[in-house]
């Protein structure tokens, strides 16, 4: 089974911190993800990456950067954390290639709070 | 404009019975796929059941089902003999881009279900 793991559950950081989400998958995916999930909007795409050191905007980048240095880790920055960051985290990896029935593979998520 | 819809932000049913979820969506690409996905409280995000565009039947996988009419670009999410464990959120998802060769889905708003004993 593919595993995708994010190093923290919940997190708790002051505002204008710099923080670091990561998530490690073992399965040697190209494709990796970042989405937040909030109440009433359903997941929405931060950034995401095809291969190392490539990086795409998704839906909402704003506030964010990402590093893929090693196919297998995927990072999400926030450099100056913001109360509207409070959010649920959710890190994915998908099968390689063009393959549109490739599912997405979560992590269990990380609940960042910014106060 | 909002390019995948689910309109039941909350439903109930019965343990034992049926139930539908709605989704619609919008897409320009000839070819695509709907995903459905589970989220207990746990948080976890839960693969449940894929249709393409082009499959000729409805995607069963055990007691989930897809009724896709895609004339109408509904992919309703069908359970069967519901039971409590099937309480959680449910997103249906679509690939509205791409990019390398990263298929980039967009996710509904979704849907809580709550199984009654």
């Amino acid at each position: 089974d593919v595993k995708v793991t994010q190093s923290s559950r919940y997190l708790v950081k002051r505002t204008g911190e710099k923080v670091f989400l990561e998530c490690v998958q073992d399965m040697d995916h190209e494709n990796m993800f970042w989405y937040r999930q909030d109440p009433g909007l359903g997941l929405r795409l931060i950034y995401f990456s095809y291969d190392v050191k490539m990086k795409e905007k998704g839906d909402i980048p704003e506030g964010y950067s990402v590093s893929r240095e090693k196919k297998e880790r995927f990072s999400l920055i926030l450099e100056s954390a913001s109360t509207n960051q409070t959010s649920m985290y959710l890190c994915a990896s998908s099968l390689p290639g063009r393959t549109y029935n490739s599912p997405l593979h979560f992590g269990n998520g990380t609940r960042l709070t910014v106060t | 404009a909002q390019k995948i819809t689910q309109t039941q932000p909350g439903m109930f049913v019965q343990e034992k019975e049926a139930v539908t979820l709605d989704c619609t969506y919008d897409t320009s690409d000839p070819s695509y796929g709907l995903f459905w996905y589970k989220q207990p409280s746990s948080g976890e995000m839960i693969f449940l059941i894929y249709q393409g565009s082009y499959d000729q039947q409805n995607a069963t996988e055990g007691r989930y089902s897809l009724n896709f009419q895609k004339a109408r670009k509904s992919a309703n999410l069908v359970i069967s003999a519901s039971q409590l464990g099937d309480s959680a959120m449910y997103f249906c998802a679509i690939p509205l881009g791409s990019s390398g060769s990263a298929r980039q889905l967009t996710f509904g708003s979704g849907t809580q279900l709550t199984v009654l004993p």
